[in-house]
């Protein structure tokens, strides 16, 4: 079966310290793996998407991601996190239109 | 360029009703697809459809029903609603990524 998961339901970090939102897949073949955020009482937005080639991918606003397919994993970071980073974010494979859960990122003053 | 439009943004319908729910996309794109957010369970796929005249079932298919007369819109239908369709549903179309619409809060009472 082909799925993604989201390890943890809530992320919080201080504001200016590194944080990470994990992802991991099962899909078999080649994965098109996806970060999206949602802002509250909106729809989802795109931040970064990793076809082929390099395994660090970087998106929209200063986040990044690394695709590690022995560990298959597909975590998004971002170096000093903002208050405004503040949202709720969802890892996708696009293979079967499978988004994981969802993690409620919070960054603290 | 509106991208995806998704109408009406709110409504609340009494058990049994019926009600429809449109998406427009202005970019040409083959791919449409209806999710439904709950809490805690993240993105659900309801149906999709991969061109004009053609859909088909997603993850939680039972209780809507969809068409794709036109490739600009993609239609989703309760026939007769019921609490449990109580949700967020969001529209979205693929090109390298996806683009979401704003999406619809629906409460059934």
């Amino acid at each position: 079966a082909q799925s993604v998961a989201q390890p943890e339901d809530q992320v919080n970090v201080a504001e200016g310290n590194p944080l990470t939102v994990k992802c991991t897949y099962s899909v078999s073949g080649n994965p098109y793996l996806f970060w999206y955020v949602q802002y509250p009482n909106r729809g989802l937005q795109f931040l970064l998407k990793y076809i082929t080639g390099d395994n660090l991918v970087k998106g929209s606003y200063g986040f990044e991601a690394e695709f590690n397919k022995s560990q298959t994993s597909f975590h998004l970071k971002k170096p000093s996190a903002l208050v405004s980073d503040s949202a709720l974010y969802f890892c996708a494979v696009r293979k079967d239109v499978r988004f994981g859960a969802g993690t409620r990122l919070t960054v603290k003053p | 360029n509106a991208g995806v439009t998704q109408t009406p943004k709110f409504r609340v319908l009494k058990t049994g009703q019926s009600m429809t729910l449109l998406c427009a996309q202005d970019m040409n794109h083959e791919y449409m697809y209806w999710y439904r957010q709950d809490p805690g369970m993240g993105l659900r796929l309801i149906h999709y459809s991969v061109g004009e005249g053609t859909t088909a079932k997603g993850e939680v298919p039972d209780g809507y029903n969809v068409s794709r007369l036109k490739k600009q819109n993609f239609l989703l239908g309760l026939e007769s609603a019921a609490p449990s369709q109580t949700s967020v549903y969001f529209c979205a179309t693929n090109g390298y990524g996806y683009t979401f619409g704003s999406g619809t809060r629906l409460t059934v009472v």
